[in-house]
């Protein structure tokens, strides 16, 4: 039963770029939410997919957007990178109607120069 | 607002037990996790409280009284490998909702 799996595992750009990152949930997992996590903070939760709709959104700007996808994979977006946007983005699965956790996927970690 | 405290930084030795401490101050409350984080990795969970009283896992316990707001993780028998950032996050709304997470405890065990 494969876990929660995310791509790229690394990735460089540059300042005004855009980039896309992919997630794949647990298998048996219909929700997918995605988190940012600077160095040496928590997570912070930037949005959750449900039904292929964004359910719940955090504080961040509309240069975060994601999609779902029916098959329940998710990717998310930013546009007009900023220096700021370096971290680690991390993706997590859960059943909406459960009381279980969340379950994440190794993360992406993304430098902006 | 929404806030989760915990301590930055601990320090422990083989084998002794550590204590880390939460409290959150949130809009609701519908649970309240712990994960363990390695350096570079993703964060793993180890426990979950929605009612009050002690969960027991191992040489893992966690704690939640409601009314104070507080939680707290204990390790016992500590080792090498326990070094790591542990997070408390608590699901302020229904199940299936997002976690607000705290800044994490780096947690260091020497020999």
């Amino acid at each position: 039963d494969a876990g929660v799996t995310q791509s790229p595992t690394h990735l460089i750009k540059t300042r005004g770029q855009q980039v896309t990152l992919r997630c794949s949930p647990k298998s048996g997992h219909d929700t997918v939410s995605w988190y940012q996590q600077a160095l040496g903070q928590g997570p912070q939760f930037i949005f959750q997919y449900y039904e292929e709709e964004e359910r719940q959104r955090g504080n961040f700007p509309d240069r975060f957007s994601g999609h779902q996808f029916p098959n329940y994979s998710s990717e998310l977006n930013v546009n007009a990178l900023l220096l700021g946007d370096s971290a680690l983005y991390l993706c997590a699965s859960s059943l909406l109607s459960g009381q279980e956790t969340q379950y994440f996927g190794p993360g992406t970690r993304l430098l902006v120069l | 607002g929404q806030n989760i405290d915990q301590p930055t930084e601990m320090t422990a030795t083989e084998g002794a037990i550590v204590q880390i401490n939460c409290t959150y101050q949130t809009s609701g409350f519908n649970g309240l996790f712990w994960y363990q984080q390695h350096a570079g990795e993703a964060p793993t969970f180890l426990s979950y409280n929605v009612l009050d009283g002690l969960e027991e896992k191992g040489r893992f316990s966690s704690f939640l009284s409601r009314s104070k707001g507080y939680s707290y993780l204990l390790l016992k028998e500590l080792q090498m490998k326990d070094s790591a950032s542990y997070l408390c996050a608590v699901r302020p709304n229904q199940a299936g909702t997002a976690l607000i997470f705290g800044k994490g405890t780096t947690l260091s065990v020497s020999s």
